[in-house]
């Protein structure tokens, strides 16, 4: 069926590192596409967002970068932080209001 | 402070009860989410409402009930229909198709 996927369950980088978190998506449908970060116990917070129309988007630290040819999504952290380790989920609107579809996430551990 | 509100951070039941949890948003947003959430797991969508008194079943609705009777709460029963009940339930809100805005969640054990 539709889903959001990530291609990596867990990644661990070292402190000052950049990361880069994948995400491979299945619905060309799809116009909308969203980056959230869930620290152990509380909920998803807003990370960065993107549009179809776009391929990259810069935000403090952290860049999106959309490839619609091959539906994949991916965030991209730099000088990786201790402050920066979470779960990372990606997730898709597939133009039918405000439903999103999440992915399962992907653990970024930090290593001082 | 805007934001989403959720009670309580933590709720135990016994099997068979009926138990409400509870989310309160004053950001003026039309929409509100219910997710659920189990442990090394994503989000899965429990109910939505895009507008006052009007709402709609997600992927999950078996055994979970709500109302949207004023635009700043959107309260969810989990029954005692719901087989598996115990779990961290994320509500969130938007404006229109924007990014979605989630509470701190209510962690539910039911034995």
């Amino acid at each position: 069926g539709e889903s959001v996927g990530l291609h990596l369950p867990t990644l661990s980088v070292q402190e000052g590192d950049n990361s880069i978190i994948n995400c491979a998506y299945s619905n060309s449908a799809s116009d909308y596409f969203i980056w959230y970060k869930q620290e152990s116990g509380k909920g998803p917070q807003f990370i960065i967002d993107i549009r179809s129309n776009m391929d990259k988007r810069q935000g403090q630290r952290v860049t999106v970068l959309l490839n619609k040819t091959v539906k994949h999504l991916s965030l991209q952290i730099a000088a990786t932080q201790p402050g920066d380790s979470a779960v990372y989920f990606c997730a898709e609107n597939k133009n039918q209001g405000g439903k999103l579809i999440f992915g399962q996430g992907t653990e970024l551990s930090v290593k001082p | 402070d805007g934001g989403i509100t959720q009670s309580p951070k933590y709720l135990f039941r016994k099997e068979g009860q009926n138990v409400t949890l509870s989310c309160e948003q004053n950001l003026n947003h039309d929409a509100m989410y219910w997710y659920r959430q189990d442990p090394g797991q994503g989000l899965r969508l429990i109910y939505y409402s895009q507008i006052v008194n009007d709402f709609q079943k997600g992927d999950i609705a078996e055994g979970y009930s709500v109302s949207r009777e004023k635009k700043e709460s959107f309260p969810l029963t989990v029954t005692s229909a719901q087989k598996n009940p115990t779990a961290f339930y994320l509500c969130a809100s938007s404006r229109g198709t924007n990014e979605q805005y989630f509470g701190p969640g209510t962690r539910l054990t039911v034995t």
